[in-house]
């Protein structure tokens, strides 16, 4: 079946680093590929997206390209700051005929930028 | 648009009593998720429909959980009878018919003693 692993639980950058949040993914399928945020006692929200290969997905800085060679979606900015705090989830869908919609979600990594 | 919404916010119940929650989705998806979120689980999806058919269930977790959708514009996730292990924030998502971008609501906070 689908998956989606995310490295690290926890980040703790301070702000102005640059960030990298890891995503791999496996699927037999064509996915297309997102990155959801999720702030304090909300429902995640689509971050970015990227379709298909070679697509770079792009908003309020953050950055990510899916890479079909080394299956993976990272997740990067170059300055952040402490407003970019909440937890990130990498999630696929594979796009496969009759599957609808459906998502496989990462485990979610937790970001806290420190001033 | 609304966007999704979800109803109660917050549950607090006794174990062995039915929770019902609900859940109203954007206008002309045809795509209704329910997912519960844990510490210890993560993100799971429980059960999603398409044009108010059940398509997959695989993630209900038992036989206590049931959910329907009655019509385009209106859903229930059932938990009879409830366990303190059910404790969980539940959302439901929507999802329009080409896009597979989904759609969260802001979640029910549910807890049973």
């Amino acid at each position: 079946g689908d998956s989606v692993v995310q490295t690290e639980g926890q980040v703790l950058p301070s702000e102005g680093d640059s960030l990298i949040v890891n995503c791999s993914y496996e699927t037999t399928q064509y996915p297309s590929l997102f990155w959801y945020v999720q702030y304090p006692g909300e429902g995640p929200q689509l971050h970015l997206k990227a379709m298909k290969a070679n697509d770079k997905g792009r908003n309020k800085g953050f950055e990510a390209m899916y890479r079909k060679e080394t299956t993976s979606f990272h997740l990067e900015k170059d300055s952040v700051q402490e407003s970019d705090s909440a937890v990130y989830f990498c999630a696929l869908s594979d796009g496969a005929p009759g599957g609808g919609n459906k998502l496989t979600f990462g485990t979610g990594t937790q970001l806290k930028v420190e001033l | 648009d609304a966007g999704v919404i979800q109803s109660p916010r917050h549950e607090v119940t006794e174990m062995g009593q039915e929770v019902t929650l609900r859940c109203k989705p954007i206008s002309g998806h045809d795509y209704l998720f329910w997912y519960r979120q844990t510490m210890m689980r993560g993100l799971e999806l429980l059960i999603y429909f398409n044009n108010n058919v059940p398509i997959d269930d695989s993630g209900m977790p038992e036989d206590r959980f049931s959910a329907k959708m009655p019509n385009a514009s209106f859903s229930t996730l059932k938990i009879q009878p409830s366990e303190p292990r059910d404790s969980a924030v539940y959302f439901c998502a929507s999802s329009p018919p080409i896009y597979n971008e989904q759609f969260f609501g802001p979640g029910t906070r549910l807890t049973v003693l």
